[in-house]
């Protein structure tokens, strides 16, 4: 079983839209969580840390369920702006590992 | 903002060949790491690096590669003798306490 594990997508939604991509991870032992974007070509870019249940910026909340050992991220409101790839990303068993989902792609259409 | 850097942007390369890849973390981190991308897939981690020694590394990381953080402010990956599926696109990540990491650019590595 993968590590973490992603649906690719692509999720494309008009500009205004809400959408949400979820996120699984295997070890429960995990403590630390984090959502990337990465637009084409370039490095990821953090987006948000999610430690305990949750944790919200702005259009943008995340959060971590536990008991299902998932993870989830909501986009409010898209622009267009946010048509990137949204990786998730979680520290292995030795908390110096961390291990990528393959990522989910977003594209917001005007 | 303090970033990542990293150089050289991109390298080719012959098979066989010796390549050093070069980043400078932000400068109060403590937490080094390499992770690789090859085109159309994931982010993969190699290896992380704290107080001058490797933490952890993954069934990648083998003996054709090593790290090393010479002076202080630079932190260098090699590869002894690179293979074509060692094409890729390498990213140095720092962390200040192990947790949220933040990348450099990349280096696009291509191997002929």
């Amino acid at each position: 079983r993968k590590e973490v594990e992603q649906d690719p997508g692509p999720f494309n939604v008009p500009e205004g839209a809400t959408v949400a991509f979820n996120c699984t991870y295997s070890n429960s032992a995990s403590q630390s969580f984090f959502w990337y974007r990465q637009d084409c070509r370039k490095e990821p870019k953090l987006l948000m840390s999610v430690y305990s249940s949750g944790n919200e910026d702005g259009r943008f909340t995340a959060q971590l369920n536990r008991a299902s050992q998932y993870i989830s991220l909501l986009i409010r409101d898209s622009k267009l702006s946010d048509s990137a790839t949204y990786l998730c990303a979680a520290q292995g068993r030795n908390f110096n590992k961390f291990y990528f989902g393959s990522g989910t792609k977003l594209n917001v259409k005007p | 903002e303090p970033e990542v850097t990293q150089t050289p942007s991109h390298q080719v390369t012959q098979m066989g060949q010796e390549v050093i890849l070069r980043c400078v973390p932000i400068s109060n981190h403590l937490y080094f790491y390499w992770y690789r991308q090859i085109l159309g897939q994931k982010v993969e981690f190699l290896v992380s690096f704290y107080n001058n020694e490797i933490s952890e590394k993954s069934e990648i990381f083998d003996d054709q590669f090593s790290v090393e953080r010479p002076d202080g402010s630079n932190f260098t990956l090699k590869i002894r003798s690179t293979k074509l599926e060692d094409s890729a696109m390498y990213f140095c990540a720092s962390s200040l306490s192990g947790n949220e990491q933040f990348f450099g650019p990349g280096t696009r590595l291509t191997v002929l």
